[in-house]
């Protein structure tokens, strides 16, 4: 198993642009999670999806989208980049049972991203 | 106030020794918590969960105080490649800390 897959690994992006961030789990997990993480801080929850056609917004969903298609699939939105979104930023994927209990959260290698 | 909240660090020690770290969150209603470790720009990866009797993974010991709302981390006989950052993650709902960075010297 891939585990999570995630591309591009770097990106620069100029004021204004918008691009999609592909995040891929091999492992049917039903819930998926996007991240940032800022130089010295925490993570940051954006967006997550716990199935396939549902998705919910964390603490920090301005200036992103996101759509889960497929139980494989969880791709993040830019549509107008600014200099605070960036940021690294990980996607995530656990399996959650019906009680509700959490399996581990794995997460993919990242992608850096700079807005200039 | 923070959500979750840690002692930055950086934390330096020598091998073989023990170090503690401590985390503070703020939502009473938190149900579930992770100590993760993060090396240098790498993915985070779980450590340990935290369970309310406390618990015990080899060298590495977890707590969980819920009437103060914090969570510790006692590592033993420190090892070089301890070195890394450790995040005290709470959910209920998700919420990562800063994290607590070590470095172990030789």
């Amino acid at each position: 198993n891939a585990g999570v897959t995630q591309t591009p690994k770097f990106r620069i992006l100029k004021i204004g642009q918008s691009m999609t961030l592909q995040c891929t789990q091999d492992m049917n997990h039903n819930y998926m999670y996007w991240y940032r993480q800022d130089p010295g801080m925490g993570l940051k929850l954006i967006y997550y999806s716990v199935g396939a056609g549902i998705t919910d917004k964390g603490e920090v969903p301005n200036g992103y989208n996101v759509s889960r298609s497929t139980t494989e699939d969880f791709p993040l939105r830019l549509e107008l980049a600014a200099p605070s979104q960036t940021s690294v930023y990980f996607c995530a994927s656990s399996y959650v049972a019906g009680t509700g209990v959490t399996d581990t959260q794995y997460f993919g290698p990242g992608t850096r991203l700079t807005v200039l | 106030r923070k959500e979750v909240e840690q002692d930055p660090g950086p934390f330096n020690v020598p091998e073989g020794a023990t170090v503690a770290f401590n985390c503070t969150y703020s939502n009473s209603a938190s149900q579930s918590f992770f100590w993760y470790r993060q090396d240098c720009r790498k993915e985070p990866k779980l450590l340990m969960s935290v369970y309310s009797s406390g618990n015990e993974d080899g060298r590495f010991t977890a707590q969980l105080n819920r009437a103060s709302q914090y969570i510790s981390l006692l590592i033993r006989d420190s090892k070089l490649s301890d070195s890394a950052t450790y995040l005290c993650v709470v959910k209920g709902p998700m919420r990562f800390g800063a994290g607590t960075r070590l470095t172990v010297k030789p």
